[in-house]
């Protein structure tokens, strides 16, 4: 059983195009997260959502649009796409906020902008 | 967060114990020290954490210095699987949100 899964697992696409990845997790977590993985290998948080509500928005271009149906999924949506956003994005989700509380990742999609 | 520093690399022989190093010099009180590894091409993976006491789970320990400015943490046996990125994130409780922040990491070659 995965814990979170992303879809898709690889997304080719051109310059200002507009795509979607989607996220879910069935730990019955209330938080969720995005990350980014650049071609440095850094990864670094995106954004962070709790029972479905935008908790953190760490310097991402509006572009770039989560959304939260229920508290097992967040997707992300970027339009516009850029030859920037060439990256791995990584879902993850953890029980709440507690900083004690491990985050389990899904296995990332990587997405190609041509 | 405050920052953590580790070395680039290291190897080690395959079923041969391995200590990666951490050090985190500008450590607070409140601070939790984790572990997290990333095999190639996965998502990062949550290893080990604690805060002043040693701590050991399936995965790993991991060893806290008395004055809390490095840790250690401990693979018994080395296998194949755990060749990965291992990273050491320190966690401020008194900060709102559980973002964690990745460093750049060791790269640890197992040697069959």
């Amino acid at each position: 059983d995965t814990a979170v899964s992303q879809t898709p697992k690889y997304l080719v696409t051109q310059m200002g195009n507009d795509k979607s990845i989607k996220c879910e997790q069935n730990l019955g977590h209330d938080t969720m997260y995005w990350y980014k993985q650049d071609s440095k290998k850094f990864l670094k948080i995106m954004f962070s959502y709790n029972n479905k509500e935008l908790i953190i928005n760490e310097t991402v271009p509006n572009r770039f649009s989560p959304k939260s149906p229920d508290k097992a999924h967040l997707n992300l949506h970027i339009n516009s796409l850029e030859l920037g956003d060439s990256a791995v994005y990584f879902c993850a989700s953890s029980p709440g906020q507690r900083l004690n509380q491990p985050q389990h990742f899904g296995d990332g999609t990587r997405l190609s902008i041509l | 967060d405050a920052k953590t520093t580790q070395p680039n690399s290291m190897e080690s022989n395959e079923e041969e114990p391995v200590h990666l190093p951490c050090n985190h010099s500008t450590i607070s009180g409140t601070d939790y020290i984790h572990w997290y590894r990333q095999l190639p091409s996965q998502g990062p993976e949550y290893v080990i954490h604690g805060l002043t006491s040693n701590v050991n789970n399936r995965m790993a320990s991991l060893a806290i210095a008395e004055d809390r400015k490095s840790s250690t943490l401990i693979l018994h046996r080395a296998t194949l699987r755990d060749a990965a990125v291992y990273y050491c994130i320190l966690r401020d409780v008194s900060l709102g949100a559980n973002n964690l922040f990745f460093g750049t990491g060791t790269r640890l070659t197992v040697i069959p």
